[in-house]
């Protein structure tokens, strides 16, 4: 079955220090794996998909298929980037795309 | 464009009592997607509509029903609800189907069952 895994729930890291959020995956074809985010009292947007490649608000993360993992990563925390964060895995076949149980993030100043 | 918009905003229910939750996607979008977002569960998939048909259905109770009208608005429905169903319940849009990948989301409709 399509399921993605968020191992930490919760994740506090002081402004400054590297923060790599953990996504896993399990899926039978060829993955296509998101990151989604949501701002307190904002909407859930997505912040970044891997067949882009790109960089955005400083965060990367890859796919590592080897060991279905899609981690998020950034190397300087932010204030800004206190948020709960979702990895998502589409499952065409079933319409949908499959969430993990998201990772609050608390930078801490 | 308009985003995606969820109304009721809030609402406060009692056990046994139903409830009608409405969302209007982005104007040109025909997938609707519904999600039940919890603290302990995350983001659990509901059901996705397209072109007035249901695509798919995640793992939740008969109670949980949807529509979705021709001009793409979506409704959904819990019957007999029960305390475990206050939750934020998500709709999100998008143009050609959920598994696309960018789905746009709404504010959501907070449910408390009292």
């Amino acid at each position: 079955a399509q399921r993605v895994t968020q191992p930490e729930k919760l994740l506090s890291v002081f402004k400054g220090a590297p923060v790599e959020l953990k996504c896993n995956y399990s899926y039978s074809g060829s993955p296509e794996l998101f990151w989604y985010v949501q701002y307190s009292r904002q909407r859930l947007q997505l912040l970044l998909r891997h067949i882009s490649r790109e960089s955005i608000k400083g965060f990367t993360a890859d796919l590592n298929k080897g060991e279905t993992s899609f981690h998020l990563k950034k190397p300087f925390a932010q204030e800004e980037d206190s948020a709960m964060y979702y990895c998502a895995l589409a499952d065409y076949g079933n319409n949908r795309l499959a969430f993990g149980k998201g990772n609050q993030v608390v930078v801490i100043p | 464009k308009a985003g995606v918009t969820q109304t009721p905003r809030y609402l406060i229910k009692t056990r046994g009592q139903q409830v009608t939750l409405s969302c209007s996607p982005i104007s040109g979008h025909r997938s609707v997607s519904w999600y039940q977002q919890t603290p302990g569960q995350g983001l659990q998939f509901l059901f996705e509509y397209f072109s007035e048909t249901q695509r798919n259905k995640g793992n939740f109770p008969g109670r949980f029903s949807g529509r979705q009208f021709s001009n793409s608005r979506s409704e959904m429905n819990v019957s007999t609800l029960e305390l475990g169903d206050s939750a934020l319940y998500l709709c999100a849009s998008d143009t050609g189907g959920a598994g696309t990948g960018e789905l746009f989301f709404g504010e959501g409709s907070r449910l408390t069952v009292l």
